[in-house]
């Protein structure tokens, strides 16, 4: 059985602060790892579509890191902002079908 | 522009009656998908379809129906044999191929009375 696990489950920090959180999956048979955002009352929308190990990929100030290898990515935020309180979600695209992680739950106090 | 939407938000249900939850994409996707949100789960697989008159089980698919008649349509019915059907119901979409990103639907709430 296939299973992501996503760390910690909730998170609140201050503005200004820099904040991670961590996914783990399955090693074997890797193809991709996604990171979602999930805002409240918005639909979830892809950050990050991750392929190599060793990957490191950038949008605004959240990044992410991939290793294959050991089954985790990270994913950064720095100087957190109020707008990016959101449920993060990573997801292990298997064969047709995803399965997701719990999702963190960010929560940035002004 | 091109999305997926979902109807109705919010649906209301009383005990013993099917419904069906409306899913629609312009995105000319081949894939898609419909998750089952509950407090404090992931996002759990009902139903995925790859392709037009085309769809398989998923992790959770007891008590639930689909179709999938048109490429830009995958309704999901939710009948009176699920037993505990008060969820968050989300609609995704993708291109084919394995593991591209999904694109989601805002999501209905349905409550059970």
């Amino acid at each position: 059985i296939l299973n992501v696990e996503q760390s910690p489950q909730s998170l609140h920090v201050q503005e200004g602060d820099s904040t991670n959180f961590t996914c783990s999956f399955p090693s074997s048979n890797f193809y991709a790892l996604h990171w979602y955002r999930w805002e409240t009352a918005k639909s979830p929308e892809a950050l990050f579509v991750m392929t190599l190990n060793g990957d490191e990929k950038k949008k605004g100030r959240i990044s992410a890191t991939l290793n294959t290898k050991e089954g985790y990515s990270y994913l950064y935020i720095k100087g957190s902002q109020p707008e990016d309180s959101a449920t993060y979600l990573c997801a292990f695209p298997g064969t047709y079908k995803y399965i997701f992680g719990t999702g963190t739950r960010l929560k940035v106090l002004a | 522009d091109g999305g997926i939407t979902q109807s109705p938000k919010y649906l209301f249900r009383k005990e013993g009656q099917n419904v069906t939850l409306s899913c629609e994409q312009n995105l000319n996707h081949d894939a898609m998908y419909w998750y089952r949100q509950d407090p404090g789960q992931g996002l759990r697989l009902i139903y995925y379809s790859q392709i037009v008159n085309d769809f398989q089980k998923g992790d959770i698919a007891e008590g639930y129906s689909v179709s999938r008649e048109k490429k830009e349509s995958f309704p999901l019915t939710v009948t009176s044999a699920q037993k505990n059907p008060t969820a968050f119901y989300l609609c995704a979409s993708s291109i084919a191929a394995q593991g591209n990103e999904q694109f989601f639907g805002p999501g209905t709430r349905l409550t059970v009375l």
